[in-house]
């Protein structure tokens, strides 16, 4: 199973909005309920942000949401901060097994 | 709060048997499943596998022949045994546990939370 497509970098402005696309084909990304996104910050284990494809998990700030257009699964991160910088996943789990994308490094300018 | 602790050596020579353990603390390891995935700057992050608290394992097609997952519901903990390593192993490893929401029955989504601090493997003589 190939791996998820996501560009490799993002970068916006404190306070601007950004998104971060994750193509794939009809056997993951299409089965939306199982895309899920994690954050990953220097020398630190991912983190979940978004699961079901556009549910955040517990404590994660109402800044990020998840959404879906076709193939392609995308994360937004709303009002852009700081501590946002680091390398975004998204993974799909399809056909008893786990698949992630390349990761996509956000920058905060 | 569920944590997972990973334990192991940072270290393994070519040839020999990497051997990684992931100990639940602040929940139990029944009823859920339970994967390791590593991490290298040329490939990513990579699933390796899981494993149900009954013992039902899965692996990623590409490591099938050298993996090993086992669960030792007594102690909390579950390990990794990769066999006959190279360079190529040479990778940042996760434990994390697979959440899952069912309906009816059948999962409907399956995410990973939490994640281990991850290990540095290195595989060096």
């Amino acid at each position: 199973q190939s791996a998820l497509t996501q560009p490799a970098s993002v970068s916006g402005s404190p306070g601007q909005s950004i998104t971060i696309s994750c193509t794939g084909n009809s056997s993951d990304v299409a089965n939306y309920n199982f895309i899920s996104w994690y954050q990953q910050h220097p020398d630190r284990a991912p983190k979940a942000l978004i699961y079901q494809g556009n549910r955040r998990s517990p404590r994660v700030s109402t800044r990020f949401s998840g959404s879906k257009t076709g193939n392609t699964a995308s994360l937004t991160i709303s009002g852009l901060q700081a501590d946002d910088e680091g390398h975004y996943y998204c993974c799909s789990y399809a056909g008893s097994s786990w698949v992630f994308g390349g990761g996509t490094k956000v920058t905060v300018l | 709060q569920v944590e997972l602790q990973q334990s192991g050596p940072g270290l393994v020579k070519p040839s020999e048997t990497l051997s990684l353990t992931c100990t639940v603390f602040g929940g139990s390891i029944d009823s859920y499943y339970w994967s390791w995935i590593r991490q290298t700057p040329g490939k990513g992050l990579e699933w390796i596998g899981n494993i149900f608290y009954d013992g039902v394992t899965a692996y990623n097609p590409s490591l099938r022949s050298r993996v090993t997952i086992s669960v030792d519901t007594s102690k909390n903990q579950f390990s990794l045994r990769l066999t006959s390593v190279t360079a190529a192993d040479t990778a940042v490893y996760y434990c994390a546990r697979e959440r899952f929401n069912m309906v009816g029955g059948i999962i409907t989504t399956r995410w990973l939370d939490p994640w281990g601090q991850g290990t540095q493997v290195t595989v060096s003589s």
